[in-house]
């Protein structure tokens, strides 16, 4: 299996609405990661975990929240959004924290009304 | 601070053609760099991934080439096909986990 599920594919929620992002690989991969992609703009990094710790904060605002409840599963908790956070969120992962080749899901659209 | 920039943003080839992209970064001191395709509103899948101290890796019909000390690097595609239609990136690894991303260049394969 060399896949990084992330579900929902779509999701459509309100200002005052929670939801959340849940990513999952089973490739043995030790560091996970968030990443944001507005519409024709390369990806940024938002969080990374390494060995189910929060290694990187990318100074993203509070309103997204990540956990990382075991190494095989990546959450991303959304409170509070604004309209400008409408874009695909990838997650990805890696067989160590360093250096090595992405795999990437196919992401989350996400919009924000 | 590190940039990635991809020349051109926008490529239109006849299917069959043997093709180049190009990647350019400012800072000569990294660990690898990756390319990738993505195709419209998905993610993205790993290509080829060359280290700091190679100078080239080869999958296929592709072949990605790095010169550090001019901080360029190429990704030939051979034979183009329209299936090779996506936008591809280049990502330079400065450690710590962080990649930095170009803007991509769009390819359209015209049958």
């Amino acid at each position: 299996d060399t896949e990084v599920t992330q579900t929902p594919k779509h999701l459509v929620m309100g200002m005052t609405n929670k939801k959340s992002l849940k990513c999952e690989q089973h490739m043995g991969h030790r560091a996970m990661y968030w990443y944001k992609q507005k519409a024709k703009k390369p990806p940024e990094l938002m969080f990374v975990y390494s060995y189910e710790k929060l290694s990187i904060n990318e100074s993203v605002p509070s309103r997204f929240s990540p956990e990382c409840p075991n190494s095989s599963l990546l959450n991303l908790h959304l409170h509070a959004l604004q309209p400008e956070d409408s874009a695909l969120y990838l997650c990805a992962s890696s067989q160590g924290p360093v250096n090595e080749k992405l795999f990437f899901g196919s992401g989350t659209q996400l919009s924000v009304l | 601070k590190q940039e990635v920039t991809q020349i051109p943003a926008a490529l239109s080839v006849p299917e069959g053609e043997n093709l180049v992209l190009n990647c350019s970064f400012t800072d000569s001191a990294i660990y690898n760099l990756q390319w990738f395709r993505q195709d419209p509103g998905k993610g993205l899948t790993s290509l080829l991934l060359i280290q700091s101290s190679q100078r080239e890796q080869t999958s296929g019909r592709l072949n990605a080439s790095l010169d550090k000390s001019s901080g360029r690097s190429t990704l030939y595609i051979a034979a183009s096909q329209p299936g090779d239609s996506a936008t591809y990136l280049c990502a330079v690894s400065r450690g710590a986990q962080k990649l930095v991303f170009g803007q991509g260049t769009r390819l359209t394969i015209n049958p």
